[in-house]
């Protein structure tokens, strides 16, 4: 078990919705990658947080935005929710970006 | 433009053999490698990672070995286990900066018994 946890597990939206996913670092880590992995792919880099700031970005629109806190979680947010955003959303928490521990991930699907 | 690439989809072995994972990268500003297991429902676990600086790292039953002139790292468990039976991932990055781990596309590993 690694200490990092996501929120919640599954979720189902409609088209054109905004989300809100939540993540938990593991203790002694300070930095947060969002990925995205869709059926039968690796996972794809979204963007990544170092002490509260963005520190890197994947080939992902500006509605996909994120948060990092004090305490070192995180949250991703998607505006405008579309078809193509049904995945699997992971985060992976880091002591400075190196070898990264995952979540379970969130199942979000968008009808 | 995939640039990192596991050409091989599946793999069956027996109990008790080694299993040899294979993984080819095309950039040469990747120098940080990790590999990745994934059962159904859950998110990818750390295995084990190695630097350009070394050719192998090993962790118990796992070696990861690295050739930087040919781009290509494998990873071998021995012996292979029922358990181990899963999707394997490797990931690379550039270890200046932003460490944005680029994935393969996995390789489903059956171990049978």
């Amino acid at each position: 078990e690694t200490g990092v946890t996501q929120s919640p597990t599954h979720l189902i939206k409609t088209r054109g919705q905004q989300v809100t996913l939540r993540c938990s670092s593991q203790s002694g880590h300070n930095t947060v990658s969002w990925y995205q992995q869709a059926l039968g792919q690796g996972p794809q880099f979204i963007f990544q947080y170092y002490r509260e700031e963005e520190n890197g970005r994947g080939n992902f629109p500006p509605r996909f935005s994120g948060l990092q806190f004090p305490n070192y979680s995180s949250e991703l947010n998607v505006n405008a929710l579309e078809l193509d955003d049904s995945a699997l959303y992971l985060c992976a928490s880091s002591f400075q970006g190196r070898d990264a521990f995952f979540g379970q991930g969130t199942r979000l699907t968008v009808v | 433009d995939q640039q990192v690439k596991q050409n091989s989809p599946s793999l069956s072995v027996q109990e008790g053999r080694i299993s040899i994972l294979n993984c080819d990268y095309t950039n040469s500003m990747f120098d940080y490698f990790l590999w990745y297991k994934k059962y159904p429902a859950e998110g990818p676990t750390f295995l084990i990672s190695i630097s350009s600086i070394k050719d192998k790292n090993e962790d118990g039953r796992f070696t990861v070995f690295l050739n930087k002139s040919a781009k290509h790292l494998s990873l071998h468990i021995v012996p292979s286990q029922p358990g181990d039976s899963a999707v394997y991932f490797c990931a690379a990055s550039s270890a200046s900066g932003t460490y944005k781990y680029i994935f393969g596309t996995g390789t489903r590993l059956k171990v049978l018994a």
